[in-house]
């Protein structure tokens, strides 16, 4: 089967400048999760979505960075403006289960590495 | 929030011998709880997964333990290889949050 697909794979933008990170996930996987892993440092979730539904943006930083997963797919992360400590690998993970309680494993994409100069 | 904490931070075992690393959580309602392998510039990856109504799997040369009692669960590797070698992950709560990493070095 297809794994998660995620682009661009590298990017490097200057502070203030606005980026966006696009993922596709596995085929009839119901939930879809947006990390932000800082080098030396595990995953953070940043944000999950149940179909096109938000479950948790809890740690979301929402003055600056917005996601959403419209028609229950695609996932679409953006930051604006970005900051240098935004330097990152964003990744993107999808999961079958049907509810969030339900946990089963998370298949994750490549991820994107995010420079800020 | 969960608060998760992963031991030790970096291992280094020769070749053949075995690793342990232990993962505490406080969330009492966490009933998954993978395991997860970050080879260097690689995704992360699922290698072994437990539920809370068991208290031990094993896969091969990898095995998971489970105590719900004390909020803690640990991988246990045998016969280590050097493509071993990578960062672990615990992640109870599935994968809403995960540990700090074990950075695992097997020496030839």
């Amino acid at each position: 089967e297809a794994g998660v697909a995620q682009s661009p794979r590298y990017k490097i933008i200057e502070k203030r400048q606005s980026v966006a990170f696009w993922c596709n996930p596995i085929s009839g996987h119901a939930t879809l999760y947006w990390y932000q892993q800082i080098l030396g440092q595990g995953p953070k979730l940043l944000i999950q979505f149940q179909n096109n539904g938000v479950v948790d943006d809890s740690q979301l930083p929402k003055d600056r960075f917005s996601a959403e997963r419209l028609k229950g797919v695609d996932s679409t992360l953006k930051i604006q403006p970005a900051k240098l400590e935004d330097s990152a690998v964003y990744l993107c993970a999808s999961s079958l289960n049907p509810q969030p309680v339900m946990n089963t494993e998370a298949f994750f994409g490549q991820g994107t590495r995010l420079t800020v100069v | 929030g969960e608060n998760v904490e992963q031991h030790p931070s970096t291992l280094s075992v020769q070749e053949g011998d075995s690793a342990v690393i232990k993962c505490t959580y406080s969330d009492s309602a966490s009933n998954y709880f993978p395991w997860y392998k970050q080879e260097l510039g690689k995704r992360p990856q699922l290698i072994i997964d437990i539920r809370s109504n068991v208290g031990e799997k094993k896969d091969q040369r990898i095995a998971v333990t489970l105590n719900k009692t004390a909020k803690h669960f640990s991988l246990h590797i045998t016969e280590t290889q050097p493509e071993d070698s990578a960062v672990y992950f615990c992640a109870p709560v599935g994968a809403l949050t995960f540990g700090s990493g074990t950075r695992l070095q097997v020496q030839p």
